[in-house]
This record gives C-alpha cells, structure tokens and sequence, in this order.
C-alpha cells in the first residue's frame, strides 16, 4: 500500500537554528514527490515538487532533497514567519492523486 | 499571480441536506481535483476531474458526492445528504498537467 509518512510530528526552533524535515515513503512507482506549506486554517501551498532520486531543489531557506526511500526538506536559519505545517505528498505512477503525510508542525521562536 | 478560489469560505448544514461547494480554477488548467481535511488528519483525495469526466475517484467518493463543471469557469463539488462525519475542510485544486496541483483556500463544511 502507498504510504506516507513524516517525522517530527512538531519542531520547536529558535530563530537562526538550522533543522531537517522528514518524509519517508513506501510507493508502487513514484510520479513525483511534492512539499506543500500549510497554515492555520488555509490550503496547501505549493514549494517543492521532486522526481527522481538525487534531485534538489531550493527557494529561499529552504531545501528539498529526494533518494530512494525519502525526502528531506532542510531549513536553514530560519525566521518565525517560516513557522506552519510542512506536507509532504507522493504522486504513485498511472495515478493523478496526492498521497499526504500528517505534516511536521514546526515553530520558530525569535 | 493567478489562484484557486473556493466559495463559501464556511457552510454550516443539517445533516439529511444538500450541499453544493464552488470552486474557480486557475483558469489555463485542464485538471481539477477535490480534497478533503477532517480536522487534525491528513488530506484525502476525493476525485480527479478532466475533460468534463471523473478521471479518478476515492472510495470515499461514494454516491452522495459528485462533481460538475457547469461552465468554463466554476467546478464544483455536491454533498446529496450530508452526514456529521462529513465535516471537515474541502479543498478544490488544479493542475495545467498531471503534475503540480495548486490548491486553493479551502471550505470549511460544518453538519450539524
């Protein structure tokens, strides 16, 4: 069964201290792996989307990564506007759907 | 920068009725998909949309639900008889391909 998930549940952060964000996956094939930010009540809103193991991508303070088995989303010095849930989604070969995590809920305090 | 809109941001019913939630599509994209959030759980695909054809559904997506693309703007999402385990966030999104899905704010659906 395709499976997502993430880890920490929750990230407390000063302002300034660099942390990893983690999604493992489990997929028949993967299409492409997708990192979304939510906030409090709002939709997802689109930052990353990954195909292939060894790729990256980056926006600002953050970095998306992808192997195998996993995806790092790293933040680097980050600010507390940076603070929300981070989803990471996986999209199975010969689907259209989205397959999401729970989200990692991280908070940066000044 | 263009976006996803969904309309109303918050419906409250009672369960046994019918509800009809509208969605605009970022207007260039071809691939329509609702979503939906029960609160503190992950977000659930519900159905795919393409040329004016369900392309994939859940299996939540039972026979209460369905969906219409009435004209060429609005894409919306219909609850028959709504029941109290479908409250939750819905959210509409679309795609130019079957690649990145841009989502849009959400509804927040209360039964009562």
């Amino acid at each position: 069964e395709d499976q997502v998930t993430q880890s920490p549940e929750a990230l407390r952060l000063q302002e300034g201290e660099s942390s990893s964000l983690n999604c493992s996956y489990t997929v028949s094939g993967l299409r492409g792996l997708f990192w979304y930010r939510q906030d409090p009540g709002k939709g997802p809103e689109f930052l990353f989307t990954l195909y292939s193991a060894g790729e990256e991508k980056e926006k600002e303070r953050l970095k998306a990564t992808l192997t195998k088995k996993e995806s790092f989303l790293h933040i680097t010095a980050p600010k507390p506007e940076d603070s929300a849930t981070y989803l990471c989604a996986v999209q199975p070969r010969g689907t259209d759907k989205l397959i999401f995590g729970t989200g990692t809920r991280l908070q940066v305090f000044p | 920068e263009p976006e996803v809109t969904q309309t109303p941001s918050h419906q409250v019913t009672q369960m046994g009725q019918e509800v009809i939630l509208r969605c605009v599509p970022i207007s260039n994209h071809l691939y329509f998909y609702w979503y939906r959030q029960i609160l503190g759980q992950k977000v659930e695909f519900l159905v795919s949309f393409y040329n004016n054809e369900i392309s994939e559904k859940s299996e939540i997506f039972d026979d209460q639900f369905s969906v219409e693309r009435p004209d060429g703007s609005n894409f919306t999402l219909k609850i028959r008889s709504t029941k109290l385990e479908d409250s939750a966030m819905y959210f509409c999104a679309s795609s130019i391909s079957t690649d990145t899905q841009y989502f849009g704010p959400g509804t927040r659906l209360t039964v009562l």
